[in-house]
């Protein structure tokens, strides 16, 4: 099965302009999440959706993060206006529906701010 | 507050040689914990995963990783490391049942002496 697809895989913005990053799951996976990976650490959960709705965001900076997932497929997450701080992967993931199933990881966008 | 602490921060071994992670994770109720690997540039990939029962789990490319409730620990080992298992490893721990959220160690990243 074709794995998860992230688009770009790489961008260097300055600060204060926007960006945006796309991912297409896998076939079928309910659930999509989006990741922010700063360099020399774990993974951290910026949104979670299911299907198109959202099942947790309370870890994305609202102010100037958003993303969608229209009709519950592709998914684009934004950034505006971006800071410095901002700089580092963004990993999309998706699994099946169902209990603790397994995620399964794009490659990433790696973001550099200048 | 749920986290899972990997102390290492980087391990060198050599090739043919044992490998042990360690991982210890803060969490209330009954923990579902996963081990991924991640080459650079690259997303991550799921090793293994505990959710109950037997507590010595077996996954891919020939790891294991058993689970001490009384300890805390979720500890990787392989019993024999080949160079390609170079890469940073990340233990992580599922914090609902019901929306499958990560929350991620800090990573432990692993140099394979020839």
């Amino acid at each position: 099965e074709a794995g998860v697809a992230q688009s770009p895989r790489y961008k260097i913005i300055e600060k204060r302009q926007s960006v945006a990053f796309w991912c297409n799951p896998i076939s079928g996976h309910a659930t999509l999440y989006w990741y922010q990976q700063i360099l020399g650490q774990g993974p951290k959960l910026l949104i979670q959706f299911q299907n198109n709705g959202v099942v947790d965001d309370s870890q994305l900076p609202k102010d100037r993060f958003s993303a969608e997932r229209l009709k519950g497929v592709d998914s684009t997450l934004k950034i505006q206006p971006a800071k410095l701080e901002d700089s580092a992967v963004y990993l999309c993931a998706s699994s099946a529906r169902g209990f603790n199933q397994p995620q399964h990881f794009g490659d990433g966008t790696r973001l550099s701010i200048l | 507050a749920q986290s899972v602490t990997q102390p290492d921060i980087h391990i060198t071994v050599s090739e043919g040689a044992s490998l042990e992670l360690r991982c210890n994770y803060s969490y209330g109720a009954t923990p579902y914990l996963f081990w991924y690997v991640q080459s650079p540039g690259q997303g991550l990939q799921l090793l293994l995963k505990y959710f109950s029962g037997d507590t010595l789990v077996q996954g891919i490319k020939g790891f294991e990783a058993e689970f001490k409730r009384s300890q805390s620990s979720f500890n990787l080992r392989k019993p024999s490391v080949h160079w390609s298992d170079a890469a940073e490893y990340f233990c992580a721990v599922g914090v609902s049942s019901n929306t499958g959220k990560l929350i991620f160690g800090q990573g432990t990243t692993l140099q394979v002496k020839p």
